[in-house]
């Protein structure tokens, strides 16, 4: 059975800082690696998605890579600022058209 | 574009009731599932379906009910609502889930059983 651990649970950072959010995954055998954020009381907004065959995608401010290999995939946030504040969930797309979650990291960012 | 729509946003059941939770999406997506979201868990997948016709069982099933009569709409019905299942309910769709096309989620529905 797949797990995904997020670390840390919770992350506080001044504005302007520069942070990496970590997920780990249990099975290799994924398909592909999402990253989402959300918003207290909102649904999920994907981030980035990066393919199995990937090592890395860019969105703006935000990088994620993935070491398959090893079972771990981190996200960038470059030069955060408060609005950056959210939950972000990892996600991980197996087989039998399963996505597993991870519990998030819960960041804030202060101005 | 609406993307996925969930209805109602709240509602409070007693025990015992049923009540279906709607979700539809209109991006011709093939891949729609239900999620649950509580508080120290994450989220847990119910049931999903890979078209029109197709659904299957996820991590945790049981008390609950999905049909995919159409490739827009995927309801999940509550049998008989328990407190247990006292959660945030959220339905995604996507391409499908080996493409490179993001999951997209509806804002949610808080269900309290009293």
């Amino acid at each position: 059975k797949q797990e995904v651990t997020q670390i840390p649970a919770a992350l506080s950072v001044p504005e302007g800082e520069n942070l990496v959010l970590n997920c780990s995954f249990t099975d290799s055998a994924i398909y592909n690696l999402q990253w989402f954020r959300q918003d207290p009381g909102k649904g999920l907004t994907s981030l980035l998605l990066i393919q199995s065959s990937q090592r890395e995608q860019t969105s703006g401010r935000l990088n994620a890579s993935l070491d398959k290999s090893s079972g771990r995939s981190t996200l960038y946030i470059a030069a955060s600022q408060p609005g950056d504040s959210a939950t972000y969930l990892c996600a991980v797309g197996g087989s039998n058209y399963k996505l597993t979650f991870g519990k998030g990291t819960l960041l804030t960012v202060n101005p | 574009n609406a993307g996925v729509t969930q209805t109602p946003k709240f509602q409070v059941l007693k025990t015992g009731q049923s009540m279906t939770l709607q979700c539809a999406q209109d991006m011709n997506h093939e891949y729609m599932s239900w999620y649950r979201q509580d508080p120290g868990m994450g989220l847990r997948l119910i049931h999903y379906s890979v078209g029109a016709g197709i659904t299957d069982q996820g991590e945790v099933p049981n008390g609950y009910n999905v049909s995919r009569s159409t490739t827009e709409d995927f309801p999940l019905r509550l049998l008989s609502a328990a407190p247990s299942q006292t959660s945030v309910y959220f339905c995604a769709s996507s391409y499908s889930l080996y493409s490179n096309q993001p999951q997209h989620f509806g804002d949610g529905t808080r269900l309290s059983i009293l």
